[in-house]
C-alpha cells in the first residue's frame, strides 16, 4: 500500500518568510510525528498527533512552529518567520498504536532551506 | 518520559567483523523497541524489532536482543559488508505511543 507521504521535497525559502509543510500519514494510522534533522545528527523530535487526544508539542523548539492535523489524518506543519537556523530535513512518520504494535514509517522528508 | 540512550556513537570495523550496539531505555512500562538503518540522504527504515515478550530475534545477519531487567537491547551484525555503512537509531516505545529514539551510531565498514 501506500506510504507516507511530504510535500514539498525541496522548500528553500527567504529569510523572514512562512513555510507549510505537509504530511499524508500512512490510512488507519492514529499515531503522527514530526521530527527536524539537520545534517549528520539525529532525530529531534517536534511534535506527536496521537488519534483525538491534544499533541504533544513539547518538542518545537519555538512559538514559531506549529502543527495541526486535520480530521485525524494529513498533517501540516507551519514555520513563521522562517530564520537560517530553520534549515534542515523535517521527516513525518506514522504508526499504529494498540495492541498490535507496529513501528514507525518515516516520509520521504521535505528539505528546507532558508537563505 | 522515557529515556534512551544509545553507545557507542560511532563505529569502524573492518569488513567481515561483527558489529555491535547497545541502547537503554528508563521506562520500564517500555514493550516495542525497533531498530533504524539511515543510509545518507535517505529516510530511516525499519531492519528489526523486537518486543518485550521476546529475549532475541534473528533474521540473517542481524540480531536484537533484549534484557528486560537491565532495560537494555542491542543490535548485532554478523559478516559486516561495505552497505552496512550507515547511521543506526534505536528506539522504544509503549504501544507505539510516543517513540523515543536514542541518539544514533555512525557505523563505517571498511573494505
Amino acid at each position: 500500500g501506500a506510504g507516507v507521504s511530504q510535500s514539498p521535497s525541496n522548500k528553500v525559502t527567504e529569510k523572514g518568510k512562512d513555510v507549510e509543510l505537509r504530511c499524508d500519514p500512512i490510512s488507519g494510522h492514529t499515531a503522527l510525528y514530526w521530527y527536524r534533522q539537520s545534517l549528520g545528527q539525529g532525530l529531534e523530535f517536534l511534535i506527536y498527533f496521537q488519534g483525538n487526544s491534544a499533541p504533544d508539542k513539547s518538542g518545537l523548539p519555538s512559538d514559531r512552529f506549529s502543527a495541526e492535523r486535520t480530521g485525524g489524518s494529513v498533517s501540516t506543519l507551519t514555520i513563521q518567520r522562517t530564520q537560517q537556523e530553520d534549515s534542515a530535513v523535517y521527516l513525518c512518520a506514522s504508526s499504529l498504536v494498540g495492541i498490535t504494535t507496529d513501528t514507525q514509517y518515516f516520509g520521504p522528508g521535505t528539505r528546507l532551506t532558508v537563505l | 518520559g522515557e529515556n534512551v540512550e544509545q553507545h557507542p556513537s560511532t563505529l569502524s570495523v573492518q569488513e567481515g567483523d561483527s558489529a555491535v550496539i547497545k541502547c537503554t531505555y528508563s521506562d520500564s512500562a517500555s514493550n516495542y523497541f525497533p531498530w533504524y538503518k539511515q543510509e545518507l540522504g535517505k529516510r530511516p527504515q525499519l531492519i528489526i524489532d523486537i518486543r518485550s515478550n521476546v529475549g532475541e530475534k534473528k533474521d540473517q545477519r542481524i540480531a536484537v536482543t533484549l534484557n528486560k531487567t537491565a532495560k537494555h537491547f542491542s543490535l548485532h551484525i554478523t559478516e559486516t559488508q561495505p552497505e552496512d555503512s550507515a547511521v543506526y537509531f534505536c528506539a522504544a516505545t509503549q504501544w507505539g505511543q510516543n517513540f523515543v529514539f536514542g541518539p544514533g551510531t555512525r557505523l563505517s565498514v571498511l573494505p
